[in-house]
């Protein structure tokens, strides 16, 4: 298994407040990636890293940020956390490079409550 | 842009019954095809892969064909087991529209249930 992991695994928080999710991996893959899941709609795309400080938006960037100061971690923020962004969080992570197949590996996901 | 549309669940079926999840594509290039499976409360693991026209990716007695004039990747196993049960993701990457994404779009996914 890639060595991914994410932390929170579950966090319950208050709408308003800031809420930082951690990923953390151990294979010097050169993407990141942060996904939400939500019923219906599969996985959806949030932000993404192709290097160390260089990032992106994603499909649902709104409300969120993302850092990356070192290779190994991701960070996602949600700077004033809402009720719409009760989800499930996965990071994921692709060499990028592997005969360009540019499989992702996930991580075991955050559960985030916002009440 | 791209997309991906799977057949919609719930599916149910009896332990050794033959599977098809049924998924299609639309993509601008060339793209790479994977079938995801998400167990109870983890994250997605690859299944399987396949990277251009004709090719058959297989892992774990589930098998499926890049077709490319029918843009269609359906997933297959001949005779599914109780421990199969858990939803399905198709997905793409198609390097040439995402750019330095290199993101995956990926189906609504197909929850599969198999009794004993």
């Amino acid at each position: 298994d890639a060595g991914i992991t994410q932390s929170p695994r579950h966090k319950v928080t208050e709408t308003g407040t800031p809420v930082t999710l951690r990923c953390h991996q151990t294979e010097n893959h050169r993407y990141m990636y942060w996904y939400r899941q939500d019923p219906g709609h599969g996985l959806r795309l949030i932000h993404y890293s192709y290097g160390v400080k260089d990032t992106d938006k994603g499909e649902v960037s709104d409300g969120y940020s993302v850092s990356r100061s070192k290779t190994e971690d991701f960070l996602l923020t949600l700077e004033s956390a809402t009720s719409s962004q009760t989800s499930v969080y996965f990071c994921a992570i692709s060499e990028g490079t592997s005969g360009f197949t540019y499989e992702q590996y996930f991580g075991p996901g955050t559960r985030l409550t916002v009440t | 842009g791209n997309s991906v549309t799977q057949m919609e669940g719930p599916v149910t079926l009896s332990e050794e019954a033959f599977l098809t999840i049924n998924c299609t594509y639309t993509a601008t290039g060339y793209p790479s095809l994977f079938w995801y499976v998400q167990y109870p409360g983890e994250g997605l693991q690859l299944l399987l892969k396949a990277t251009k026209a004709d090719d058959k990716g297989s892992n774990k007695g589930f098998e499926a064909t890049y077709r490319k004039e029918t843009t269609s990747f359906h997933l297959e196993k001949g005779s599914v087991q109780v421990s199969d049960s858990a939803v399905y993701f198709c997905a793409l990457s198609d390097p040439i529209s995402s750019g330095s994404a290199r993101q995956l779009t990926f189906g609504s996914g197909t929850q599969l249930t198999v009794l004993p």
